[in-house]
């Protein structure tokens, strides 16, 4: 149980162009999915929080018009990275909390983005 | 002073010894608890959740908490080679928000 997937866990694109990343609870419901950012030998950093249903709440320091994220289900959120960037490289993680799993966060696999 | 403080390594350690990974945090009101390993290139995989003073203890890994001193670690018996990893520790830093401070983690390296 408690099986999150990503989507791509590659991608790689021009400068300028967006980029969509899905992230999907399979096994349970999510009332909350996180979205991360790791880079090379980092911790994790929270980006944003997000709930099915109603806006994302986003860290301080993260631009909410350039990281967009949409939680349409119980199950799925996305978050597009609009007009990336050489600096916006990185490796993307979600993870989802399950109603009947206290504050465990499951995390998915993580999507790897290399800007060009 | 960071939230949520481990020491990076690398920790080396023999095959079957224990390896013992500790973790600090600032906010004392903090209740919930979290150890995780990553793997390189891979994302972090839950081991233990710990929320009350004292062990939890499952299958190898042990968890230990010491609110009063703001003070939480992992231990690790018979440590076995595929148990090399980064292990992350996090912390829920307001409570009921589910959001989690990590730890900039501790490289564990276990030698055959």
């Amino acid at each position: 149980g408690a099986v999150v997937s990503q989507h791509p866990s590659r991608v790689i694109c021009k400068s300028g162009t967006s980029v969509k990343i899905e992230c999907r609870s399979l096994d349970f419901q999510a009332t909350t999915m996180f979205w991360y950012r790791q880079f090379p030998k980092q911790s994790l950093m929270l980006m944003a929080t997000s709930n099915e249903g109603s806006k994302a709440t986003y860290e301080q320091g993260v631009e909410k018009d350039k990281f967009l994220i949409n939680h349409a289900s119980l199950t799925l959120s996305t978050l597009t990275v609009t007009s990336a960037h050489p600096e916006d490289s990185s490796f993307y993680i979600c993870s989802a909390v399950g109603q009947a799993s206290y504050n465990e966060q499951f995390f998915g696999p993580g999507t790897r983005l290399t800007v060009l | 002073q960071k939230e949520v403080e481990q020491n990076s390594g690398p920790l080396s350690v023999p095959e079957g010894a224990i390896a013992s990974l500790n973790c600090t945090y600032s906010d004392r009101g903090s209740q919930s608890f979290f150890w995780y390993r990553q793997y390189s290139g891979k994302s972090p995989e839950l081991i233990m959740s710990i929320y009350s003073n004292g062990d939890k203890e499952d299958g190898r890994f042990t968890a230990q908490l010491n609110k009063a001193s703001q003070y939480v670690s992992l231990l690790i018996r018979d440590s076995q080679p595929s148990d090399s990893a980064t292990y992350l520790c996090a912390v829920e830093m307001w409570s009921n928000t589910g959001k989690l401070i990590f730890g900039q983690g501790t490289t564990l390296q276990v030698k055959p």
